[in-house]
């Protein structure tokens, strides 16, 4: 597509209950990055795929979070049991590889009630 | 592990008056940087960027940055601001020297007045 897109927009779950969050990248980026803006710790890096590499999970808040990218294209964003303070807008970018511009996708606003 | 620091939270200018949105970078080597806008509700959109050459970079929207390594700064201008330049700002530093794993300033917001 012409840009990264993100689904769903907008999410609303319940506490404990688990979450999946998508983003389909630009076509042929091989690098793919979720961030997370929440109100009170900005935007923060998340995890980070290279191509075939394994994935950098040095972001993830917790092991509630996972990630998983198939066939180096879409990739699933996953929070278990979530909490309220996981509330924010999850954010995917990609890029021709890790060293080139991030472009952003619209984001998914996920709330817990 | 790099940083960014932008100082001002809040900005308020009016229409055709000139801009400046201050931004601090920390790390050691020679940085990638970058300057975002987020207008409400939507995603990041990339105004401009420094990998290195030129420390006077132009962007989108007639925005411009300077890279100073003696200051640690990375300023972004702009002449003549536009209503439409309302929006959140951001400047970002890869990791390490590269593009990737993105630090962000807490961004600061500017509101224009007709």
């Amino acid at each position: 597509g012409a840009g990264v897109s993100q689904s769903p927009s907008n999410k609303v779950t319940e506490k404990g209950k688990d979450v999946e969050l998508r983003c389909d990248p630009i076509s042929g980026h091989t690098a793919l990055y979720w961030y997370r803006q929440s109100l009170g710790q900005g935007l923060e890096f998340l995890i980070y795929f290279q191509g075939n590499s394994a994935p950098d999970k040095s972001g993830l808040p917790s092991d509630r979070f996972s990630a998983e990218r198939t066939g180096g294209s879409v990739s699933t964003l996953t929070i278990q049991r979530t909490q309220q303070e996981d509330s924010a807008v999850y954010l995917c970018a990609s890029s021709w590889r890790g060293e080139d511009t991030q472009y952003f996708g619209p984001g998914t606003r996920l709330t817990v009630l | 592990a790099q940083s960014v620091t932008q100082p001002d939270i809040h900005i308020t200018v009016s229409e055709g008056a000139s801009l400046e949105l201050r931004c601090n970078y920390s790390y050691g080597a020679t940085p990638y940087l970058f300057w975002y806008v987020q207008s409400p509700g939507q995603g990041l959109q990339l105004l401009l960027k420094y990998f290195s050459g030129d420390t006077l970079v132009q962007g989108i929207k007639g925005f411009e940055a300077e890279f100073k390594r003696s200051q640690s700064s990375f300023n972004l201008r702009k002449p003549s601001v536009h209503w439409s330049d309302a929006a959140e700002y951001f400047c970002a530093v890869g990791a390490a020297g590269t593009a990737s794993k993105l630090t962000f300033g807490t961004g600061t917001r500017l509101q224009v007045t007709l």
